[in-house]
């Protein structure tokens, strides 16, 4: 069965800190997309970054940016200059090998202090 | 621009009872998806549907009914709830799996 593992279940930074998240997954396909989510105390799911396996070039997003591997199948979420805002549940998701849906991790809790 | 909507955000139900979680959305989105989350587990997918007409089991779907009763929208039904159910359950579409738009999600507590 695919799987996404994400391998850190809680985290810390501290403000204007940077911090990496990592997540590793396992797919069969040539061809999917990696995903970054995240969850506020507001229970909204809220994407943060994507990642087609195809392009080479790594995905940013302002202050997130990844590091994608994908020999060794791994996908990390940087996030630089820290906010009190970011502190969040993080999923790690990819899509499935039908194509059809995405598989995520089971979060990471990154907390953010002062 | 209202994206998905769920309803209802709250709900108890008692073991063995059925219930109809609602799931709407006007983004024109061909794909729709619940999953449901518990603590420790991530989001599990229970059943999609890649078009109208179309419904597919995920991960977790023993205990759920599905339909997909047009383009728009797409409900989960538990036909006798279980404590097991206890979770938070999410509806979602996406046009192929470019990119997921959640709900706000659904709280359900089976006592």
């Amino acid at each position: 069965a695919q799987t996404v593992t994400q391998s850190q279940p809680e985290m810390s930074v501290q403000e204007a800190e940077t911090v990496t998240l990592s997540c590793t997954y396992d797919t069969s396909e040539s061809d999917y997309y990696l995903f970054w989510y995240k969850q506020p105390p507001s229970r909204q799911m809220i994407l943060v970054i994507r990642q087609e396996a195809y392009k080479q070039q790594n995905a940013t997003e302002n202050r997130f940016s990844v590091n994608f591997q994908k020999a060794a199948k791994s996908f990390s979420l940087k996030i630089s200059d820290s906010q009190l805002g970011d502190a969040a549940m993080y999923f790690c998701a990819c899509s499935n090998q039908a194509g059809t849906a995405l598989i995520f991790g089971k979060g990471t809790t990154l907390s953010v202090s002062s | 621009n209202a994206g998905v909507t769920q309803t209802p955000k709250f709900q108890v139900l008692k073991t063995g009872q059925s219930m109809t979680l609602q799931c709407a959305q006007d983004m024109n989105h061909n794909s729709m998806y619940w999953y449901r989350q518990d603590p420790g587990m991530g989001l599990r997918l229970i059943y999609y549907s890649a078009s109208e007409g179309t419904t597919d089991k995920g991960e977790v779907p023993n205990g759920y009914n599905v339909s997909r009763l047009n383009k728009r929208e797409f409900s989960l039904r538990l036909e006798s709830a279980a404590p097991s159910q206890t979770s938070v359950y999410f509806c979602a579409s996406s046009e192929l799996v470019f990119e997921a738009f959640f709900g706000q999600g659904t709280r359900l507590t089976v006592v």
